[in-house]
């Protein structure tokens, strides 16, 4: 089965620290996406990766192929960067390309 | 912007009612996706579309159908709601382009009493 798994499941932090999350995966993908999570539901899309680094502002996020993992870091942490973080996924040799697999999310918390 | 608007953010209804839930897409995406967010589950998918009157199965479709008529909309469909089906629900869009990222919707909070 295709899986998807996240770490940590929660995080909490002081603000100014730099955070990881982290992302792996079993088998070849498509593409990694990093998706973000506010209270309140709605979901917004970080990144779509795949191969090396992207960066926008303090989002960092990484994928290392050959290893089956990614990273999403967080440089200089906000209170308002609390949320959830979600690793999705397309495997290749899915029969819609379209579908994504997801994982269960980092709840990251940012203390001022 | 992509934009995609669910008929409703927070709903009640009773055990047995039949219930809809409508998405709408305004970016002539051609797939569409209904998920269901459980604490400790993540996001599952239930049913998606890759064109008009066209459907696949997701992981958990029990329970659920779904319509697609037009491109732009996509009806989730509870034929007899029961008390397991409590959850936030939410609908996606996407294209080919840009690894077929997914523009999600607020979401819809469904509680069975």
């Amino acid at each position: 089965k295709n899986e998807v798994e996240q770490s940590p499941q929660n995080l909490t932090a002081q603000e100014g620290e730099f955070i990881t999350i982290n992302c792996s995966y079993s088998v070849g993908i498509s593409a990694l996406h990093w998706l973000q999570q506010h209270p309140g539901g709605g979901i917004v899309s970080l990144f779509m990766l795949s191969s090396g680094k992207k960066k926008h502002g303090r989002l960092i996020a990484t994928i290392n192929i050959q290893e089956k993992h990614s990273s999403l870091h967080i440089t200089a942490s906000h209170p308002r960067d609390s949320a959830v973080y979600i690793c999705a996924v397309g495997f290749l040799g899915e029969t819609s390309g379209s579908r994504l697999t997801f994982g269960e999310g980092t709840q990251l918390t940012v203390n001022p | 912007d992509v934009k995609v608007t669910q008929s409703s953010r927070y709903l009640v209804k009773r055990t047995g009612e039949k219930v809809f839930l409508e998405c709408v897409q305004d970016m002539d995406h051609e797939n569409m996706f209904w998920y269901r967010q459980d604490p400790g589950l993540g996001l599952r998918l239930i049913y998606f579309s890759y064109d008009v009157k066209m459907k696949e199965k997701g992981d958990i479709p029990e329970g659920y159908s779904v319509s697609r008529e037009k491109k732009e909309r996509f009806s989730l469909i509870l034929e007899s709601a029961s008390t397991n089906q409590t959850s936030m629900y939410l609908c996606a869009s996407s294209f080919w382009g840009r690894g077929y990222e997914q523009y999600f919707g607020p979401g819809t909070r469904l509680t069975v009493t």
